[in-house]
């Protein structure tokens, strides 16, 4: 069974930082494209970041380019998102997601979720 | 690039059809089929229920069909049932430098 248990999440100020950790089971992370995808308070669903298998390709929406950096860690079977200069309109849920990507592109795994909470 | 458009809320009655629309642009949408529909029920995470447009994933019902047409997509349920009320969120690859992925507003389906 596919699990993906993020952590990380918190409160912090306007323009600090926090690190998204999320560990993978249950399918061979290394074949797989990653995900990070958010969701504000009382919103839709807002695609983060993305990594392929290898690390060779990251991609990010443009209100986090900059900001947000994605990594792995494929031997420890863990996903990451190092969030800087955090601001008050990243606040949500973020998820991790297993990315189908390549041929066909579609979200088929979700992590439960962590709550990020940027605020003074 | 911008959010596609669903339309804020649909209901209908057991056993009627309902159907969500998700317009999008030829950059989304109608340049790429990989249109995928996710359901969400509060507090809880999205779950895949319609990916490549309109093929299903192992376990969900045929009661949910997906279609495509220009820049439109469509999610159906059939014979609707009491626990299909959720929020349904489409996605589209986008594959522009903006985002690689838009999602749409999102549509809640209330059973009446």
């Amino acid at each position: 069974e596919v699990q993906l248990v993020e952590s990380g999440g918190g409160l912090v100020q306007p323009g600090g930082s926090l690190r998204l950790s999320c560990a993978a089971s249950g399918f061979d992370f290394d074949k797989y494209w990653m995900s990070w995808v958010r969701q504000a308070p009382g919103k839709g669903l807002e695609w983060v970041a993305n990594i392929k298998q290898d690390a060779s390709e990251k991609y990010s929406v443009d209100s986090v380019r900059g900001r947000f950096t994605i990594s792995r860690d494929n031997a420890k079977k863990l996903l990451f998102l190092q969030m800087n200069r955090l601001r008050v309109g990243d606040t949500a849920v973020y998820y991790c997601v297993r990315d189908n990507g390549g041929s066909s592109n579609y979200f088929d795994s979700w992590g439960l979720g962590t709550v990020v909470t940027v605020s003074s | 690039q911008s959010a596609l458009t669903q339309p804020r809320s649909v209901s209908g009655s057991p056993g009627q059809s309902v159907t969500i629309s998700c317009t999008g642009t030829s950059s989304d949408v109608g340049g790429h089929n990989d249109v995928s529909w996710y359901q969400q029920y509060p507090g809880k995470a999205p779950k895949l229920i319609i990916y490549d447009v309109t093929k299903r994933p192992s376990g969900v019902p045929d009661r949910f069909s997906g279609s495509k047409s220009g820049d439109a997509a469509s999610l159906t349920i059939s014979g609707l049932q009491a626990d299909d009320e959720a929020d349904y969120f489409c996605c589209s690859y986008a594959g522009t430098y903006s985002s690689l992925y838009v999602f749409g507003t999102g549509t809640t389906v209330t059973v009446l």
